[in-house]
């Protein structure tokens, strides 16, 4: 059981390109979220999905699209990287039942755009 | 105002002490409180829910103020294991329970 799985751990972009952060995880929770963390800040959520198909915006979702295919996966998309957009990188799911909220989060991806 | 605010800290500590750590909240609404801990260069991790009741576990005690809208966590018999980031975590209602807000963490230093 690996729970929640990102790749790649790191990234050096150049601004204006485009990659895709991969996020997987194998417990078939519903709900799978994406958040960005900026040194020293708390965790800003960029996209959350409740259910394959079924996607939305979160506090920071400019610059960046996501798709929710199947309920294992739950890519984030960055296009025209730009130097704002360089932060750790952490997918996570949940299970949403009436009494359990916990995340689980993946190892983080480390991007940096120069 | 920000929604969650944390003391940034470093709180440095010897082996054996006890210390805590306070959090406010501005959402009244909020119903789900949580302290999760994030190790350096890692991902959180879920430390513990925070009841109304308030709950221990082990040598962590949380215990939430909804008056005032403050949560609290107390370690005691400090560890140098639990040298980490310790966040704060709040739902954010009315929009939704699974919608979490972060805060930016209390760091915590546990020297021999």
């Amino acid at each position: 059981n690996a729970g929640v799985t990102q790749t790649p751990k790191f990234r050096i972009l150049k601004i204006g390109q485009s990659m895709t952060l991969q996020c997987t995880q194998d417990m078939n929770h519903n709900y799978m979220y994406w958040y960005r963390q900026d040194p020293g800040m708390g965790l800003k959520l960029i996209y959350y999905s409740v259910g394959a198909g079924i996607t939305d915006k979160g506090e920071v979702p400019n610059g960046y699209n996501v798709s929710r295919s199947t309920t294992e996966d739950f890519p984030l998309r960055l296009e025209l990287a730009a130097p704002s957009q360089t932060s750790v990188y952490f997918c996570a799911s949940s299970l949403n039942d009436r009494t359990d909220y916990e995340q689980y989060f993946g190892p983080g991806t480390r991007l940096t755009v120069t | 105002r920000k929604e969650v605010e944390q003391d940034p800290g470093p709180f440095n500590v010897p082996e054996g002490a006890t210390v805590a750590f306070n959090c406010t909240y501005s959402n009244s609404a909020s119903q789900s409180f949580f302290w999760y801990r994030q190790d350096c260069r890692k991902e959180p991790k879920l430390l513990m829910s925070v009841y109304s009741s308030g709950n221990e576990d082990g040598r962590f005690t949380a215990q939430l103020n909804r008056a005032s809208q403050y949560i609290s966590l107390l370690i005691r018999d400090s560890k140098l294991s639990d040298s980490a980031t310790y966040l704060c975590v709040v739902n954010r209602l009315p929009d939704s329970s699974y919608k979490l807000i972060f805060g930016s963490g209390t760091r915590l230093l546990v020297r021999p």
